[in-house]
């Protein structure tokens, strides 16, 4: 199975300022034949479902604002929220579609400072 | 426009078999190139996939609850359904049901969840 570990667990981020949640996995989810990433990332508000904003790791999901940025190749990603809002308050998760079984990462929870 | 609705007992009794249903809306089941799945999370933890399917009947499932599980599609309704057997109270989680990005592979084709149902939580209580 390929292990997906988020960091951090949780961050207080000021109104404004830049959020970056990293997701890192033990073998890499890059598919040579096509360079594409198999990683999303999703946002989860308490009490909601998940709500995909990022697939093959960096290509925005339609509707999603344009501060929500995906980086990274390989076995190392990250999320940037470039100016954060009250309303991103959530949880944020990576999820591999490279191989069976998808396995999501732990959750990075992001608040307001 | 895509909505999925899971629907089914909310409280199921230990060594039971839990059962839901999700209904799909706004597109056929048949639709071509398109996997559904089941994702779950328990109470204030993080999610886990469990297993998807696609309206020929090819299924993918977790490992560690593939002896427990069967996931099923009924295209004449428009739904596919989530079954585990033998529950205990490790499987207490909201349950959604989602539907995976289109894919035009041959091969290995689950990809990310696109669309999700609102979710429903399921107690395993005596």
């Amino acid at each position: 199975d390929i292990v997906m570990t988020q960091s951090p667990d949780s961050l207080a981020v000021s109104l404004g300022e830049r959020a970056t949640i990293n997701c890192k996995s033990n073998q890499s989810v890059l598919y040579s034949s096509n360079n594409a990433n198999y990683l999303a990332w999703y946002q989860q508000k308490p009490g909601q479902p998940p709500e995909l904003l990022i697939y093959w790791a960096s290509t925005r999901e339609s509707g999603v604002p344009d501060r929500f940025s995906g980086s990274g190749s390989g076995t190392d990603f990250t999320l940037t929220i470039s100016s954060l809002q009250a309303e991103d308050v959530a949880v944020y998760y990576c999820q591999q579609y490279y191989s069976s079984p998808l396995t999501f990462g732990g959750g990075t929870k992001v608040e307001i400072k | 426009q895509l909505q999925l609705q899971e629907s089914g007992p909310g409280l199921v009794k230990p060594s039971e078999t839990l059962s839901l249903t999700c209904t799909v809306s706004g597109d056929s089941i048949s639709s071509s190139n398109y996997y559904w799945g089941w994702i779950r999370q328990p109470p204030g933890k993080g999610l886990e996939w469990i297993g998807s399917i696609y309206y020929g009947g090819s299924t993918h499932y977790i490992p560690s609850l593939k002896s427990r599980v069967t996931i099923s599609v009924d295209t004449s309704k428009n739904q596919f359904s989530l079954k585990v057997n033998s529950v205990t109270a490790a499987d207490t989680a909201v349950y959604y049901c989602a539907r995976h990005r289109w894919c035009s592979s041959s091969t290995f084709c689950l990809r990310d969840f696109q669309y999700w149902g609102q979710g429903t939580l399921v107690t395993v209580s005596s």
